[in-house]
């Protein structure tokens, strides 16, 4: 099946802990992207890649770090530095030149 | 202002009803428009782009007005199924990257 995968589904972690976040594409496509949910907000942007080794951030990266090492993955590292970690974490990816971004499930990370 | 602006509802109607929901944006720039459909604590999915001629999916219709700079989304005969928060998504070319902007979504929920 092709798609975008994302793990764990829910994550829990104490405070002053770093945490990555898994993001994987089988769609072959070239860009891919870091959004936060918040309730009552909408999407924000924290990470963008539009191929490989190459990684731009967004509107809300601070406290965030990321890696584009192979086409499929996109991680993402949250890190005691970002002081509201709590939220919704959906990766997306859309093929080179293409209006639709399609999401993976999301993450769901909660700092205790 | 700002970017693109939704009304968060909820609009409640009953099944079979018709709806109607409007999405604001303030870039005159922005080239591509797109409805996605989220569930409670599921990733947005998208239901469908919004062309300038407007277009028809089934029970959906979605119409864009430049002049006006805003685009709606018209659900006719109201499903349960329906319920849900539908997401109106503004993308425009910024350097050599597409912006992809969200609103903040509007709720519905259809009652039997």
């Amino acid at each position: 099946d092709g798609g975008i995968t994302q793990s764990p589904k829910y994550l829990f972690r104490k405070e002053g802990q770093n945490v990555t976040l898994s993001c994987e594409q089988n769609l072959n496509h070239d860009a891919m992207y870091w959004y936060r949910q918040d309730p009552g907000q909408g999407l924000r942007l924290i990470y963008y890649s539009q191929i490989v080794n190459d990684f731009q951030k967004g509107d809300i990266a601070e406290g965030y770090s990321v890696s584009r090492e192979k086409k499929e993955s996109f991680p993402l590292t949250v890190t005691s530095a970002q002081k509201n970690p709590t939220a919704f974490y959906l990766c997306a990816s859309s093929g080179q030149g293409a209006d639709t971004q399609y999401f993976g499930p999301g993450t769901r990370l909660t700092v205790l | 202002r700002k970017e693109v602006e939704q009304d968060p509802g909820p609009f409640n109607v009953p099944e079979g009803a018709t709806v109607a929901f409007n999405c604001t944006y303030s870039n005159s720039a922005s080239q591509s428009f797109f409805w996605y459909r989220q569930d409670c604590r599921k990733e947005p999915k998208l239901l469908m782009s919004v062309y300038s001629s407007g277009n028809e999916d089934g029970r959906f219709t979605a119409q864009l007005n430049r002049a006006s700079q805003y685009i709606s989304l018209l659900i006719r005969d109201s499903k349960l199924s329906d319920s849900a928060t539908y997401l109106c998504v503004v993308r425009q070319r910024s350097g050599g990257y597409q912006k992809v902007t969200f609103g903040t979504g509007t709720k519905l929920q259809v009652i039997p």
